[in-house]
């Protein structure tokens, strides 16, 4: 079953300018991860943030997780073509491994 | 490195057809999961399995059905494909509480 949901569900900006995904979830969780996928490609993990966490950093992504407000957001800074893919936020609500996962955000970035 | 390979990147079939997917890691994980991948729909998780000879229903089990004779390989089964079939299927595994691992996927076209 869907919990996480990303939004906007398309995001179209210039180069250089910076990205920001915002993903919600409705049950308590472990850990909250971001992925990207690239056009017909298999799905590359990005961050995981743990649910004592708040904040966190890898290159030019930044991942921020409010708890209370059960919502995390990613942030792609200084945007290049590249970045363009679909990114897609997972929860897992349960010990038995298995994330669920929004529907994801398709991001294009314009040359 | 972590490896997970699917059998085929794309497969066309006929209504009516048996189709086998097939998917093989080499990390010794446990956990294995087949999901497909629609537009709009994010990730729907068809069937898992925590071990060899064993697997339980996800959330759009209908029409499929999973082998685990070892543990690097799961198999998904169209018994009777169909067009409403038609879509990205994703080999996925996992053997801790973190990171999930992606095949490259199989684009399946039902025709």
């Amino acid at each position: 079953s869907q919990q996480g949901e990303e939004d906007p569900q398309a995001l179209s900006i210039q180069e250089g300018e910076n990205a920001t995904m915002n993903c919600s979830y409705k049950t308590s969780i472990n850990n909250l991860q971001w992925y990207r996928q690239n056009s017909g490609r298999g799905l590359v993990h990005l961050i995981l943030i743990r649910s004592n966490e708040r904040e966190k950093h890898s290159g030019r992504l930044r991942v921020t997780l409010d708890t209370s407000k059960k919502s995390s957001s990613l942030l792609i800074t200084a945007s290049r073509a590249a970045d363009t893919a679909s990114y897609f936020c997972a929860t897992d609500a349960d010990s038995n491994y298995q994330l669920i996962w929004g529907a994801g955000t398709k991001l294009i970035i314009k040359p | 490195d972590v490896k997970v390979t699917q059998s085929s990147r794309y497969l066309v079939k006929r209504t009516g057809e048996k189709v086998f997917l097939e998917c093989v890691q080499d990390m010794d994980h446990e956990n294995m999961f087949w999901y497909r991948q629609d537009p709009g729909l994010g990730l729907r998780l068809i069937y898992f399995s925590y071990d060899v000879k064993m697997k339980e229903k996800g959330d759009i089990p209908e029409g499929y059905s999973v082998s685990r004779e070892k543990k690097e390989r799961f198999s998904l089964i169209l018994e009777s494909a169909s067009t409403n079939q038609t879509s990205m299927y994703l080999c996925v595994t996992t053997g801790q509480q973190e990171t999930q691992y992606f095949g490259p996927g199989t684009r399946l076209l039902v025709l």
